[in-house]
């Protein structure tokens, strides 16, 4: 059975950084792509950041984060890693980590999320 | 940037009923779109992938179609649990983009 754990969630200043990590049992990482997704309180789903399985890995990110976060994997640890740095009152979200598919990049298995609080 | 646009934002239905969701793309994004439910305090679903695809394990009452850019999910006889926030997402090109999502509520 396939499990993705996020951790590193937390309630951090405007300015400040965090590193969300995202454990994977069960999982190859190097074969599939992977990457995160958020929800603000109240708002819809955004995506965030995705690292492809082709050989080395492409590393994809949404325009609002683009310079400020970080999309990093160690398949010897089958994890996923975000670096997030000078944080914005508008990163306040539930972080899920996310596994594609078998198809072509559909978001077929999800994490429990992590909860990031940007203070001001 | 692909823009997708979700519609009705929010769908008053009853067990039983037939539902559509319909979501339509500003440009061609071949068969290249997923459907996902969310439940709020659960973490989201795949249920649909390129289109009309369905997910292993998930019940053949929901269905997907599509008719050039525009892209439907329907849900026949619409059950307790799939009262839950629908997203529709274009997996065609890098920004991934969601659209806006649809509340399916009693």
């Amino acid at each position: 059975e396939l499990e993705l754990l996020e951790s590193g969630g937390d309630l951090v200043q405007s300015g400040g950084s965090l590193r969300l990590s995202c454990a994977g049992s069960g999982v190859i990482f190097r074969i599939y792509g992977m990457g995160w997704v958020r929800q603000a309180p109240g708002k819809g789903l955004e995506w965030v950041s995705s690292f492809t399985s082709t050989a080395g890995g492409t590393t994809y990110y949404s325009a609002s984060v683009k310079g400020r976060f970080v999309i990093s994997r160690d398949t010897s640890k089958n994890t996923l890693y975000l670096q997030i740095n000078n944080l914005r009152v508008e990163d306040t979200a539930m972080y899920y980590c996310v596994r594609y598919g078998e198809g072509y990049r559909e978001l077929a298995y999800w994490g429990q999320g992590t909860q990031v609080t940007v203070s001001s | 940037d692909i823009q997708m646009t979700q519609s009705p934002s929010t769908l008053s239905a009853s067990v039983g009923d037939r539902v559509t969701i319909t979501c339509r793309a500003s440009q061609s994004i071949s068969n290249l779109l997923a459907w996902y439910q969310h439940r709020p305090g659960r973490a989201p679903k795949l249920l649909i992938y390129k289109t009309s695809s369905l997910r292993s394990g998930v019940p053949s009452r929901f269905s997907g179609s599509a008719s050039g850019t525009e892209f439907i999910l329907t849900i026949n006889s619409l059950q307790p649990d799939d009262f839950a926030t629908y997203y529709c997402q274009q997996v065609y090109s890098y920004p991934l983009t969601f659209g806006g999502g649809t509340k399916v509520e009693i």
